[in-house]
């Protein structure tokens, strides 16, 4: 079975604080991909990569950056922490075929007072 | 850009109940459907898909059929249990908006269901 996890299910941080979110999956997938969940928005794609070192901007990538500098492991990084990113954090991954289905982490519930 | 429109929740039934939760969806190529699945404290899992005009996704006694002609990909069940209770979400992916991968998800649909 594919395994995608994250770093931490439940995270507490200060405004102004840098924040850094890891992903890992374990099936040699090519894509991976951030979104945040929040209630009456649904999922919004921050960031994804589609190979090592490489990424495109999501529909909202304001406020955070990526870094994939192995082909397993997807970080998100909050550069300073607002109040307004308080949410859910969801990485997927993905196979490079087409129409595959993208396999969800566990989630990671950030709150920044 | 491409859209997926579902319907609002939140949903309660009673076990045993029809479930139906509407999607429709906007895209300018000939896009794959998804349905996903949130269970309580868990990440998204792939319920069911549709790759083309007139195929039905089915699992877990969930069907949708991806139908061209209304551009809908309408979730059902006939008999709705306790376990069922979850967020479902409408999803697509559109080769033709700049890459296969991205999924455009709608915005999710609560459903409870009391024994």
């Amino acid at each position: 079975d594919v395994k995608v996890t994250q770093s931490s299910r439940y995270l507490v941080k200060r405004t102004g604080e840098k924040v850094f979110l890891e992903c890992v999956q374990d099936m040699d997938h090519e894509n991976m991909f951030w979104y945040r969940q929040d209630p009456g928005l649904g999922l919004r794609l921050i960031y994804f990569s589609y190979d090592v070192k490489m990424k495109e901007k999501g529909d909202i990538p304001e406020g955070y950056s990526v870094s994939r500098e192995k082909k397993e492991r997807f970080s998100l990084i909050l550069e300073s922490a607002s109040t307004n990113q308080t949410s859910m954090y969801l990485c997927a991954s993905l196979p490079g075929t087409a129409y595959n289905e993208q396999f969800f982490g566990p989630g990671t519930r950030l709150t920044v007072l | 850009g491409d859209s997926v429109t579902q319907m609002e929740g939140p949903v309660t039934l009673s076990e045993e109940a029809f479930l139906t939760i509407n999607c429709t969806y906007t895209a300018t190529g000939y896009p794959s459907l998804f349905w996903y699945v949130q269970y309580p404290g868990e990440g998204l899992q792939l319920l069911l898909k549709a790759t083309k005009a007139d195929d039905k996704g089915s699992n877990k006694g969930f069907e949708a059929t991806y139908r061209k002609e209304t551009t809908s990909f309408h979730l059902e069940k006939g008999s709705v249990q306790v376990s069922d209770s979850a967020v479902y979400f409408c999803a697509l992916s559109d080769p033709t908006q700049g890459g296969s991968e991205k999924l455009v998800f709608g915005k999710g649909t609560k459903l409870t269901v009391n024994p």
